[in-house]
């Protein structure tokens, strides 16, 4: 069955300071992987998806990710983090032709002034 | 601007209660979606609909009902058989023949008082 993980529950960065927000999926073939980010009692806003070709994909906001085939791996990453960046953060999975995406259970940022 | 409204916001409901949560999108997407948050848990898919008057369980649907009646509409309906209702409501839409990501509403908090 597909599954998604993030190992982090919770990540405190300093601004200005780099980031990466791991993400691990369970899938038998290339699946469709995204990554969201959602404020307090807000939605979900994407933030970048991977379908295919080149593994490194660049999203909004400055984030981008990479694909890892061989560690199963897609990591979300930002050279210099922002105060306005503090937020939860979702991977997601979605296997190909279907649209039901399966959700980790996030990753809360906090950014120190 | 196209999108997709959720309403009411919040939602305060007495128990043995039915309460129903709007979901309208007019972005002419196909498929919509309800999804479940709970802290700790990411989102859990309740029920989906790729086509109007169609519409499938999800992992969660028991005590939840739904109809998709018009294109732009996917109702949720939270019956008093549903145990534990207190959560964050999240409706989704994703155009057919692409899965280009999720388009997120604003989120309904269902409270049970």
């Amino acid at each position: 069955a597909q599954s998604v993980t993030q190992p982090d529950i919770h990540i405190t960065v300093s601004e200005g300071a780099s980031l990466e927000l791991r993400c691990n999926y369970s899938y038998g073939a290339t699946p469709y992987l995204f990554w969201y980010v959602q404020s307090p009692g807000q939605g979900l806003q994407l933030l970048l998806k991977y379908f295919s070709g080149d593994t490194l994909v660049q999203g909004i906001k400055g984030f981008e990710a990479e694909f890892k085939r061989s560690q199963s791996s897609f990591n979300l990453r930002k050279p210099s983090v922002h105060w306005s960046d503090a937020a939860e953060y979702f991977c997601a999975v979605a296997t190909s032709g279907t649209y039901k995406y399966i959700f980790g259970t996030g990753t809360r940022l906090k950014v120190l002034a | 601007d196209g999108g997709i409204t959720q309403s009411p916001k919040y939602l305060f409901r007495k128990e043995g209660q039915n309460v129903t949560l709007s979901c309208e999108q007019n972005l002419n997407h196909d498929a919509m979606y309800w999804y479940r948050q709970d802290p700790g848990q990411g989102l859990r898919l309740i029920y989906y609909s790729q086509i109007v008057n169609d519409f499938q369980k999800g992992d969660i649907a028991e005590g939840y009902s739904v109809s998709r009646e018009k294109k732009e509409s996917f109702p949720l309906t939270v019956t008093s058989a549903q145990k534990n209702p207190t959560a964050f409501y999240l409706c989704a839409s994703i155009p057919a023949g692409g899965n280009y990501g999720y388009t997120f509403g604003s989120g309904t908090r269902l409270t049970v008082v």
